[in-house]
C-alpha cells in the first residue's frame, strides 16, 4: 500500500522569506505522480505544482518549486518570497499510475506567514 | 470556464438519518473522485465514477454510496448517519482517468447531531 508522510504538523516563516515543505512517500510502483495542494482557511483545495515521476527535472511553478529525490522517496515543496496568502495547510499527495482518480494525501502542513 | 460546484455547502442532519450530496464537475470533465476529511483521519479517497460507472472504491462502509449521471455530475448519498460522519465533503473533478490532475470543489460541510 502506499503512503505518505509529512513530518512537519506546523511551520512558520516571516514574509518575503523561503519555506522548504517537507514529505515523504512510501510505493512499489515505478509510474506515479506527486501533488502539492494548498487549503487556505475558505478550505478550497487548490493543485500547486505537480511532478512526474518519470521526469528527472524538478517542476517549478513562479515562487514554487519542488526537490524530487526519487530513490529516496522524497518530495519537498520549496516556497519562495513568501507572501501573506500562503498561509494555509499544504497537502502532499501520491496518486499511482495504475490507479489514476485515487489520490492518497499526507497529513497536511499548517504553515503561517508573519508579516 | 466554471470551476467544481458542490451543493449544499453546509448541512446539519441527526444521526440515523440519510443525506445526498451534489456534485457538478468542470464542463467537459468526465471523471469525479470524492474524498472525506476529518481532523482524525485527514483527507480519505472515497470512490470514482466515470461514465456512470465506479471504478474505484476507498475502504468505506456499505453506508457510503454514490453514482454519476450522463451529464457527469455525481452525487453521494451517506444512510444511517453516524456521528463520526461528520466531516467535509470534498469532490473532485478531471477530464478523464487517465488525466492525473484533480480539481477541487469548496465542498459540503455535514455535522451530524
Amino acid at each position: 500500500a502506499q503512503t505518505v508522510t509529512q513530518s512537519q504538523p506546523e511551520m512558520s516563516v516571516q514574509e518575503a522569506e523561503t519555506v522548504t515543505l517537507s514529505c515523504t512517500y512510501d510505493t512499489s510502483e515505478n509510474n506515479y505522480y506527486l501533488f502539492w495542494y494548498k487549503q487556505p482557511p475558505s478550505r478550497q483545495m487548490i493543485l500547486v505544482i505537480r511532478q512526474e515521476a518519470y521526469k528527472q527535472q524538478n517542476a517549478t511553478e513562479n515562487r514554487f518549486s519542488v526537490n524530487f529525490q526519487k530513490a529516496a522517496k522524497s518530495f519537498s515543496l520549496k516556497i519562495s518570497d513568501s507572501q501573506l496568502g500562503d498561509t494555509a495547510m499544504y497537502f502532499c499527495a501520491f496518486m499511482a499510475g495504475s490507479n489514476t482518480g485515487k489520490l492518497i494525501f499526507g497529513q497536511g502542513t499548517t504553515l503561517q506567514v508573519k508579516p | 470556464k466554471a470551476g467544481v460546484t458542490q451543493t449544499p455547502r453546509y448541512l446539519i442532519k441527526t444521526r440515523g438519518q440519510q443525506v445526498t450530496l451534489s456534485c457538478s464537475p468542470i464542463s467537459g470533465h468526465r471523471s469525479v473522485s470524492w474524498y472525506q476529511q476529518t481532523p482524525g483521519q485527514g483527507l480519505q479517497f472515497l470512490f470514482e465514477y466515470f461514465s456512470e460507472t465506479q471504478r474505484n472504491k476507498g475502504n468505506f462502509p456499505g453506508r457510503f454510496s454514490g453514482r454519476q449521471f450522463s451529464n457527469s455530475r455525481s452525487e453521494m448519498n451517506v444512510s444511517t448517519l453516524e456521528l463520526g460522519d461528520s466531516a467535509l465533503y470534498l469532490c473532485a473533478s478531471s477530464p478523464n482517468p487517465g488525466t492525473y490532475e484533480q480539481y477541487f470543489g469548496p465542498g459540503t460541510r455535514l455535522t451530524v447531531t
